[in-house]
């Protein structure tokens, strides 16, 4: 089978770096995906790891250890904005995703 | 470009009622997917597509059916809603070698 934990709620204060984690467990890897849902909204597509490292995205950054089996999402400088709920997201191969839980991001002022 | 389009965007139903969510993207993307979404919780996938005439199923697919006769559309049909089914439902689709998913606004479905 296959499952990811991540945090349900983190908070921060705006101008704020956080990180959210997610580690997994799954059958088969092809990537790690990051998703930011905002109340009421559809998901939106943030970053994707296939190989170990980091990607930087803007303010949005995203690591992957295939080793560890664990990956991050990393928030710099917060804004009020970046409020959202952040899923991590595995694909087994042939575009399907298996989705976290789900980490809800306060930022506060 | 309208990106991925899903109707009804509400839709309340009956225990034992059947329906089809209709799901249409308009940027030629080969792969298709269904999830849902439950209240705190992640999505689940119910069924994907790979092309047109290529289906398969996902985590959650018992009591959905799908076909995808062209690339544009990927409707989701309930066979005899349950009040299990009581989710918001999302299409998403991807372009073939890319790794971004683009989701429509979603359908809310009761089952009562």
């Amino acid at each position: 089978g296959q499952s990811l934990e991540q945090p349900s709620e983190v908070t921060a204060v705006e101008g704020a770096i956080v990180q959210i984690n997610c580690t997994y467990q799954t059958s088969g890897f092809y990537g790690l995906s990051w998703y930011q849902q905002h109340d009421g909204g559809a998901p939106t597509f943030l970053s994707y790891n296939a190989l170990d490292g980091l990607e930087e995205t803007g303010r949005f950054s995203s690591f992957l250890s295939r080793s560890d089996s664990y990956g991050y999402l990393l928030l710099q400088e917060l804004q009020m904005k970046d409020s959202a709920s952040y899923f991590c997201a595995v694909e087994k191969g042939r575009r399907a995703l298996t989705f976290g839980s789900g980490t809800r991001l306060q930022v506060q002022p | 470009n309208a990106g991925v389009t899903q109707t009804p965007k509400f839709q309340v139903l009956k225990t034992g009622q059947s329906m089809t969510l209709q799901c249409a993207q308009d940027m030629n993307h080969e792969y298709m997917s269904w999830y849902r979404q439950d209240p705190g919780m992640g999505l689940r996938l119910i069924h994907y597509s790979v092309g047109a005439g290529i289906t398969d199923q996902g985590e959650v697919p018992n009591g959905y059916n799908v076909s995808r006769s062209t690339t544009e559309d990927f409707p989701l049909r309930l066979l005899s809603a349950a009040p299990s089914q009581t989710s918001v439902y999302f299409c998403a689709s991807q372009q073939g070698g890319a790794y971004e998913q683009y989701f429509g606004p979603g359908t809310r479905l009761t089952v009562t």
